[in-house]
């Protein structure tokens, strides 16, 4: 079935460092992908997303490039601040039965120290 | 702004007691759902609903029910909770055309004791 594999954390960075996430998925055809971010104390908010095979997606300084030939959807960001701490979820989309649902990976927590 | 919230951030019960946990949204959103997250498995999906009085199971229903009687709101039910059920519970909701997106609520921390 369709699935989602990221990298296993946790990644602990100085400020300023480059970060990337790994994310590779399974899926059948070209579902969208989309990356969510959960702040300390804070349910998940969408940080970004990519519709299409080719598109980047991007917010806050974060980047995602959708990738068919290598099924990836890595997240990026050039240097990374204390306020990016948090745990990182690459999710896609999975239709079962007629329902829509996401699947998403199992997470991946950030620490960026001062 | 889309608010999705839950009625307690923290909540300890007792083995066996009938837990209820609330999520309510303010968007006129057609979809909610319940997930519970634990570490180093992620998220889980345990209940959705595509409308009011209308519910699915996800992949963990066992143990769990829920309710929907208003757009806005629905409950998570533990009938007879246990141990194992303590966890990081997690609301969602989203607008049927926009299919992925999904708001979440800020999560209740359950305790079962």
């Amino acid at each position: 079935g369709d699935s989602v594999t990221q990298m296993e954390g946790p990644v602990t960075l100085s400020e300023e460092a480059f970060l990337t996430i790994n994310c590779t998925y399974t899926a059948t055809g070209y579902p969208s992908l989309f990356w969510y971010v959960q702040y300390p104390g804070e349910g998940l908010q969408l940080l970004l997303k990519a519709t299409k095979a080719d598109d980047k997606g991007s917010n806050k300084g974060f980047e995602a490039t959708y990738r068919k030939e290598t099924t990836s959807f890595h997240l990026e960001k050039g240097s990374v601040q204390v306020s990016d701490s948090a745990v990182y979820f690459c999710a896609l989309p999975h239709t079962q039965g007629g329902s829509e649902k996401l699947v998403f990976g199992k997470g991946t927590k950030l620490t960026v120290n001062p | 702004d889309v608010k999705v919230t839950q009625s307690s951030r923290y909540l300890v019960k007792r083995t066996g007691e009938k837990v209820f946990l609330e999520c309510v949204q303010d968007m006129d959103h057609e979809n909610m759902f319940w997930y519970r997250q634990d570490p180093g498995l992620g998220l889980r999906l345990i209940y959705f609903s595509y409308d009011v009085k209308m519910k699915e199971k996800g992949d963990i229903p066992e143990g769990y029910s829920v309710s929907r009687e208003k757009k806005e709101r629905f409950s998570l039910i533990l009938e007879s909770a246990s141990t194992n059920q303590t966890s990081m519970y997690l609301c969602a909701s989203r607008y049927r055309a926009l299919k992925y997106e999904q708001y979440f609520g800020p999560g209740t921390r359950l305790t079962v004791t």
